[in-house]
């Protein structure tokens, strides 16, 4: 079964400062897909990011970055010279490769980042 | 494209009431999903749909819950009879072959 950890409830840093919030996932599959989401304030869900499990590769965009290890099921994401506008709920997800057709998300409990000026 | 539109924002019922909640997906998607937000379970799927078709309703709670989709441009989610362990945030999301989910701005739904 598939199972996202994001054992971080809650993190709270001063502007500028970098972050990393953690994300761990457990899948039997071989081809799967993570996300992570940011929910602001305001309460939508808003896509960041995927990736499919055979591209390790680290992604950058703009002071956002990714980093996917399959050594430890991790995808941990990076917001480098954090910004108030960047405080958030932030999730991870997972879905399984069917040929029916991708499961639907599981998402993480979610990492409350607050930035504080 | 207007993304995922849901309403309506905010619903206040009273125990025993019928809900409605409405969602029109992205156009050209073929995947719809409804999920339920609370503090206290997170973000939980109820049902979701590929073509209007249901493929997977395990997590509607009981059968109070009911989903159609009765075209490619509409679904509903309806609550009857409602109860206030009802209450949370509803979102609607869809996506294009099996892809990435976008999501509506959700239904706080708040029954009393």
């Amino acid at each position: 079964a598939q199972k996202v950890t994001q054992a971080q409830t809650e993190i709270s840093v001063v502007e500028k400062e970098d972050v990393t919030l953690d994300c761990v996932y457990e899948t039997r599959d071989t081809t799967y897909y993570l996300f992570w989401y940011k929910q602001p304030p305001s309460g939508e869900l808003v896509f960041l990011i995927r990736r499919n499990s055979f591209d390790e590769q680290n992604e950058i965009s703009g002071r956002y970055s990714w980093n996917f290890q399959k050594s430890t099921s991790s995808f941990n994401f990076t917001i480098t010279a954090s910004q108030v506008v960047d405080s958030a709920v932030y999730f991870c997800a997972l879905s399984e490769a069917r040929l029916s057709g991708n499961t639907p998300l599981v998402f993480g409990k979610g990492t409350r980042l607050s930035v504080i000026a | 494209d207007a993304g995922v539109i849901q309403s309506p924002r905010h619903e206040v019922t009273e125990m025993g009431q019928e809900v409605t909640l409405r969602c029109k997906p992205i156009s050209g998607h073929d995947y719809l999903f409804w999920y339920r937000q609370t503090m206290m379970r997170g973000l939980e799927l109820l049902i979701y749909f590929n073509n209007n078709v249901p493929i997977d309703d395990s997590g509607m709670p009981e059968d109070r819950f009911s989903a159609k989709m009765p075209n490619a441009s509409f679904s509903t989610l309806k609550i009857q009879p409602s109860e206030p362990r009802d209450s949370a945030v509803y979102f609607c999301a869809s996506s294009f072959i099996s892809r990435e989910a976008f999501f509506g701005q959700g239904t706080r739904l708040t029954v009393v």
